[in-house]
């Protein structure tokens, strides 16, 4: 079983399209997030939310809406998508967003590779 | 954001031990050391941990300065699946957004058999 899986791995789209990118975690984690790392391998902190609730928003475009409607997913939303959105995009999880027990292990799943043409 | 340093990239040969280096000049004294690693097309996974005192577990050893400002991730015997690249990170202790990791350039290791 995989324990932080997204849907789907390979996305290419139009400019000006939206597209949804989804997220579900099998560890009974009370936190998840949204990473995207760019075409320079940096790996930036979007979103972060902790039993539905967000708790982390860096700035990111509004064009970028996270969504969990419960706390095993957590979707990534993108309207009106753009050339500079082409990234691959990692979700995770954590135990909670206090520290993951004693590991302070994040899990992520295996990203999700978005290019828009 | 707390700051690291690592080389771009290193080399090892297949079995032996390998040393990578991170610096972390500016550490506060409550602010935990992570190494991740990214294997090619995967997402980044957990290597090891530490505060203070060095760590050991089944994948890596975590060698800390005594003043914190360095630390040192060894892996005992490289294998060719060690093939990655090691990112380096400093996050705040509990009771903050743990995961708010901030993940530098990190160092590009290659294993040759």
């Amino acid at each position: 079983d995989t324990a932080v899986s997204q849907t789907p791995k390979y996305l290419v789209t139009q400019m000006g399209n939206d597209k949804s990118i989804k997220c579900e975690q099998n560890l009974g984690h009370d936190t998840m997030y949204w990473y995207k790392q760019d075409s320079k391998k940096f790996l930036k902190i979007m979103f972060s939310y902790n039993n539905k609730e967000l708790i982390i928003n860096e700035t990111v475009p509004n064009r970028f809406s996270p969504k969990s409607p419960d706390k095993a997913h957590l979707n990534l939303h993108i309207n009106s998508l753009e050339l500079g959105d082409s990234a691959v995009y990692f979700c995770a999880s954590s135990q909670d967003r206090l520290a993951s027990g004693l590991t302070g292990e994040l899990f992520f799943g295996e990203g999700s590779r978005l290019t828009v043409l | 954001d707390a700051k690291t340093t690592q080389p771009n990239s290193m080399e090892s040969n297949e079995e032996e031990p390998v040393h990578l280096p991170c610096n972390h000049s500016t550490i506060s004294g409550t602010d935990y050391i992570h190494w991740y690693r990214q294997l090619p097309s995967q997402g980044p996974e957990y290597v090891i941990h530490g505060l203070t005192s060095n760590v050991n577990n089944r994948m890596a050893s975590l060698a800390i300065a005594e003043d914190r400002k360095s630390s040192t991730l060894i892996l005992h015997r490289a294998t060719l699946r060690d093939a990655a690249v090691y990112y380096c990170i400093l996050s705040p202790p509990r009771g903050s957004t743990l995961g708010r990791l901030y993940f530098g350039r990190g160092t590009q290791l290659t294993v040759w058999p």
